[in-house]
């Protein structure tokens, strides 16, 4: 399998601009995880779905943060406006249910910089 | 109360000798999961290991082991004969399986001395 897979690894952004960012988690996988992660604050997790379906967005920093997952090969989180305050590194992460271990696999991350 | 608690920012060890990395955890739920995930400098994140609170005996994967005393809500990890690529963050994290709640440490920084 190819693992979890993050669109764009990099992205540079002006404050106020749009971002968005891609996952595409392992097949068969049913759960999806978006974190951030940044020195201050470390690993936060911000929102996961459950086939397909929003479960726990309590994590969301605030309105200009939106996440969704049309299908479950595909999922998106996006940022508008964007600000300089949101540059960090951004994982997605996916698991098979959790009858098992449960272990989440993460994707490389992108690593978003808002100037 | 933090979920998950790491009190080692960073750590030293010599190279071939053992490691231990703390984590103490908090949770009312009598059914959970524990699990260890390593960040090298590239920035991926990596499963090392996993134990279940049901879990009678410690886990164990390669060099890696899990101290885990139910009591004392603590479940460290052992690295033994550390090597130089084993230089990481350190990541324990807890799932409670009640409430499918995820919660990670703030990490240690293990470098390893050769």
């Amino acid at each position: 399998d190819a693992g979890v897979i993050q669109s764009p690894r990099h992205e540079v952004t002006e404050m106020g601009q749009e971002v968005t960012l891609r996952c595409k988690p392992i097949s068969g996988h049913d759960y999806l995880f978006w974190y951030r992660q940044t020195m201050m604050r470390g690993l936060e997790l911000l929102i996961y779905f459950n086939n397909n379906v929003p479960i726990d967005d309590s994590g969301m920093p605030e309105d200009r943060f939106s996440a969704k997952m049309p299908n479950a090969s595909f999922s998106t989180l996006k940022i508008q406006p964007s600000e300089p305050r949101d540059s960090a590194v951004y994982f997605c992460a996916s698991t098979f249910s959790f009858v098992s271990k449960g272990e989440q696999y993460f994707g490389p991350g992108t690593r978003l910089t808002v100037t | 109360a933090q979920k998950i608690t790491q009190t080692q920012p960073g750590m030293f060890v010599q190279e071939k000798e053992a490691v231990t990395l703390d984590c103490t955890y908090d949770t009312s739920d009598p059914s959970y999961g524990l699990f260890w995930y390593k960040q090298p400098s590239s920035g991926e994140m990596i499963f090392l290991i996993y134990q279940g609170s049901y879990d009678q005996q410690n886990a164990t994967e390669g060099r890696y082991s899990l101290n885990f005393q139910k009591a004392r809500k603590s479940a460290n990890l052992v690295i033994s004969a550390s090597q130089l690529g084993d230089s990481a963050m350190y990541f324990c994290a807890m799932r409670e399986n009640t409430g499918n709640q995820f919660y990670f440490g703030t990490g240690t920084s293990l470098t390893v001395i050769p």
